[in-house]
């Protein structure tokens, strides 16, 4: 009965380095979400995914960033030439459905830029 | 643009009474509350929701109150206990909008033994 599954939990890149977040939803879930939490702040929307759709990602940098979902295999959101400005806690959340509001969230990735 | 705010950082509470979080809004498409509750090293845990077509949703020790005239909504815990603990978040969501949330900045709670 596992989870919302992210790994890696810490990260740390030096700038201009790629970093790669990946998400495993919870079994059955098809529609993936994901958040970053600068320090201090609330959660943030960056973008939502259904299997090899992207549906929504108004909430995605225009520069660097960007995310899929294959129809096999984890959800990954990848950052490009990271910078400091990028260092957030990452939160993927699955859910089964569309609409489908009180999801769940993975523990998160914690990425440091050096 | 802060569509959701929690002007509260924090709340300190005795246990066994009340704590009340605060959160208000600025979008009046929005039709879908939730609270989440957040643990250091931890991911948001879903706590209760409410529709705009309600004002009082009851779930436990748990209750979320909606004022929809006012763009206000309170989440209440009686009793509080120790174990509750953490950063509270409100979020929003309109109607069609692809399930994403919109959410408070947050409110550490302290429930004092």
């Amino acid at each position: 009965n596992a989870g919302v599954m992210q790994n890696p939990r810490h990260l740390v890149r030096r700038r201009g380095q790629e970093a790669r977040l990946r998400c495993s939803p919870m079994k059955g879930h098809s529609h993936v979400y994901w958040y970053r939490q600068l320090p201090e702040e609330g959660l943030k929307f960056m973008v939502y995914l259904q299997k090899e759709n992207i549906i929504d990602e108004s909430g995605m940098p225009k520069e660097r960033f960007s995310a899929e979902f294959p129809k096999e295999g984890p959800s990954i959101l990848r950052i490009q030439q990271v910078v400091r400005g990028d260092s957030a806690a990452y939160f993927c959340a699955s859910s089964p459905g569309e609409n489908y509001y009180g999801y769940t969230f993975g523990s998160g990735t914690r990425l440091t830029v050096v | 643009d802060q569509q959701v705010k929690q002007n509260s950082p924090s709340l300190s509470v005795q246990e066994g009474r009340i704590s009340i979080l605060n959160c208000d809004y600025t979008n009046s498409m929005f039709d879908y509350f939730l609270w989440y509750k957040k643990y250091p090293a931890e991911g948001p845990t879903f706590l209760i929701s409410i529709s705009s077509i309600k004002d009082k949703n009851e779930d436990g020790r748990f209750t979320v109150f909606l004022n929809k005239s006012a763009k206000h909504l309170s989440l209440h815990i009686v009793p509080s206990q120790p174990g509750d603990s953490a950063v509270y978040f409100c979020a929003a969501s309109a109607q069609g909008n692809t399930g994403k949330l919109i959410f408070g900045q947050g409110t550490t709670l302290q429930v004092k033994p």
